[in-house]
């Protein structure tokens, strides 16, 4: 596709429940980014892909995130047992890796936990 | 601790005039600065960026102002139109390049006035 697609673009999750959010990176983009964007706030790093190599997680809040990109392309943000303060956008981003570090990022799917 | 701050949630500018914001860091390690644009219910796309061996770079009606000795940075808009109405994020990292992950302010809400 021409952009960065994420699915689903909102969703509801009744609080312990499991969610996974998908990202369809631009064709060709080495790297893929996550982040999760709180209401009012910018967005913050979550974990970063380079390939299907998971190079950096260093921003997954707790061990109930774990995302994944098997085949070097389209990614999954899995959170376990969700919680309230999980609610928020999540957001998807691809650069290509010799670029000037400018990011493309996808619409984001916005979760709210009950 | 945030590292990047945007001190002002909100700005209000006159269709025409001069649209200034404003961005602050405390990481002396950051060198490489960008300005996110993001409409509503869209992800946030690139604007702008500087080295941080520059103190200015100007794109059309966008110029990025550098002041490393102050740790601050300002994003110029001149003529400001009325779609420039958008929520504008200053992001920082270490390092040129997308292995890098950024960290964002929290965000100005720009609106021109027409």
């Amino acid at each position: 596709g021409a952009g960065v697609s994420q699915s689903p673009r909102y969703k509801v999750a009744k609080r312990g429940q499991d969610v996974a959010l998908r990202c369809d990176p631009i064709s060709g983009h080495v790297s893929l980014f996550w982040y999760q964007q709180a209401l009012g706030q910018g967005p913050e790093f979550l974990t970063y892909f380079q390939n299907e190599a998971q190079l950096d997680k260093s921003g997954l809040p707790s061990d109930r995130f774990f995302a994944e990109r098997p085949e070097g392309s389209v990614s999954t943000l899995k959170i376990q047992r969700t919680q309230q303060e999980d609610s928020a956008v999540y957001l998807c981003a691809s650069s290509l890796i010799l670029n000037t570090g400018e990011l493309f990022f996808g619409e984001g799917s916005r979760l709210t936990v009950l | 601790d945030q590292q990047v701050k945007q001190n002002s949630p909100s700005l209000s500018v006159q269709e025409g005039r001069i649209s200034i914001l404003n961005c602050d860091y405390t990481n002396s390690m950051f060198d490489y600065f960008l300005w996110y644009k993001k409409y509503p219910a869209e992800g946030p796309t690139f604007l702008i960026s500087i080295s941080s061996i520059k103190d200015k770079n100007e794109d059309g009606r966008f110029t990025v102002f550098l002041n490393k000795s102050a740790k601050h940075l300002s994003l110029h808009i001149v003529p400001s139109q009325p779609g420039d109405s958008a929520v504008y994020f200053c992001a920082a990292s270490v390092g040129r390049g997308s292995a890098r992950q950024l960290t964002f302010g929290s965000g100005t809400q720009l609106t021109v006035l027409p």
